[in-house]
């Protein structure tokens, strides 16, 4: 059950310019949400997250929005750098409970 | 503070065979979940304990199956491996589940 949906399993982007990946959810339940990257044999590293009852959190060049209504969420990168090409995951969790997007590949080229 | 250790790294098991896989949570951290990475797939949910107690469980077939002792760690079984369990397993430890968690490196386990 795909509870939490990335749809672009890649996105490439010059270095400078803003990198935005998007999420979608499909559980009202969910309240906090959380954006993970990735790198080649380590575990996922949290980044960034964002509670139900604000719809953007800022932390340095990542921000978080997020579209209750619209249960979506993104998370915008400004300015990419080739650092942090990576898989990017978001997650959604409810008590107990947290679930996984497939994640999307980002590529900062120089 | 250590982070959260899983072993082994590394696993080659044959189909029908049964393994067992072990994550140590950060200290202090009393809930555990472990995911399931496949290519495509993302991170699969498995199963999360907290206090010993399964709380949730995902949506895998019962040959996987896990428990959670009294220090916090916590072992994951598969049993009759088939060709399709060849994946990265991760194990994530934080102080309560809908919170930020913190992965291992995972456990690399490919079914031949």
């Amino acid at each position: 059950d795909q509870q939490v949906k990335q749809n672009s399993p890649s996105l490439s982007v010059q270095e400078g310019r803003i990198s935005i990946l998007n999420c979608d959810y499909t559980n009202s339940m969910f309240d906090y949400f959380l954006w993970y990257k990735k790198y080649p044999a380590e575990g996922p590293t949290f980044l960034i997250s964002i509670s139900s009852i604000k719809d953007k959190n800022e932390d340095g060049r990542f921000t978080v929005f997020l579209n209750k209504s619209a249960k979506h969420l993104s998370l915008h990168i400004v300015p990419s750098q080739p650092g942090d090409s990576a898989v990017y995951f978001c997650a959604a969790s409810a008590l107990n409970d947290m679930r996984f997007g497939a994640g999307t590949r980002l590529t900062v080229k120089p | 503070k250590a982070g959260v250790t899983q072993t082994p790294r590394y696993l080659i098991k044959t189909r029908g065979q049964q393994v067992t896989l072990s994550c140590s949570p950060i200290s202090g951290h009393r809930s555990v979940s472990w995911y399931q990475q496949t290519p495509g797939q993302g991170l699969q949910f498995l199963f999360e304990y907290f206090s010993e107690t399964q709380r949730n469980k995902g949506n895998f077939p019962g040959r996987f199956s896990g428990r959670q002792f009294s220090n916090s760690r916590s072992e994951m079984n598969v049993s009759t491996l088939e060709l399709g369990d060849s994946a990265l397993y991760l194990c994530a430890s934080s102080t309560l589940l809908n919170t930020e968690a913190f992965f291992g490196q995972g456990t690399r386990l490919t079914v031949v």
